[in-house]
């Protein structure tokens, strides 16, 4: 079975500009989840999708973070303008339902903003 | 919402038994797990715990949950060097009603040969 796949694996870019990551999760998949983890911490959940509608999204901040799941499957995270603060791995999960009782993760994209 | 504590760091010899401990605040969490993250890599689910259970054992990892003081605790007998990673544990939050996994800093294991 393939896993969660995201892109790019890697992306360095100054502040102010613009980013944009991808993922797909395992198929058959309902639940999607973006989360942040800054280096030396845990995850935090950015935001929640079931099928294509947002469940939760209280910590995502929204002046400058986005994220879309059109279609159900794959989504696609955003933040315009970057700043420092937002250099962290973003990683993408997804699980069959909301009961959390397994979420496979995928190995996350490293954000460096200059 | 949910808290989740743990100690930062754990070094064991290889072969030594392995315990990493973590508290929680909200005792609503259904579920309670143990993640591994090797560098560079997602996380992994290693294990989890009911909230009714007291004890799981699968293979080399045992968990031990204490709701009456929110501790809970992943004991891996036989520490492997391939066991080197950082363990999170995490708890589930309902204040968003679909239960949303709540991280702790994680505890870095390194095993000495």
């Amino acid at each position: 079975e393939a896993g969660v796949a995201q892109s790019p694996r890697y992306k360095i870019i100054e502040k102010r500009q613009s980013v944009a990551f991808w993922c797909n999760p395992i198929s058959g998949h309902a639940t999607l989840y973006w989360y942040q983890q800054i280096l030396g911490q845990g995850p935090k959940l950015l935001i929640q999708f079931q099928n294509n509608g947002v469940v939760d999204d209280s910590q995502l901040p929204k002046d400058r973070f986005s994220a879309e799941r059109l279609k159900g499957v794959d989504s696609t995270l955003k933040i315009q303008p970057a700043k420092l603060e937002d250099s962290a791995v973003y990683l993408c999960a997804s699980s069959l339902g909301t009961a959390n009782t397994e979420a496979f993760f995928g190995q996350g994209t490293r954000l460096t903003v200059v | 919402g949910e808290d989740v504590e743990q100690s930062l760091f754990l070094s064991v010899r290889e072969g030594d038994s392995s315990v990493i401990n973590c508290t929680y605040t909200d005792s609503s969490s259904t579920y309670l797990y143990w993640y591994k993250q090797e560098p560079g890599a997602g996380l992994q689910l290693l294990t989890y715990i009911f909230s009714n259970m007291d004890m799981k054992q699968d293979q080399r990892l045992t968990v031990l949950l204490n709701k009456k003081d929110k501790h809970l605790s992943l004991r891996i007998a036989d520490t492997q060097t391939g066991d080197s990673a950082i363990y999170f544990c995490a708890g589930t939050d309902y204040g968003g009603s679909q239960g949303n996994l709540i991280f702790g800093k994680g505890t870095k294991l390194s095993v000495k040969p």
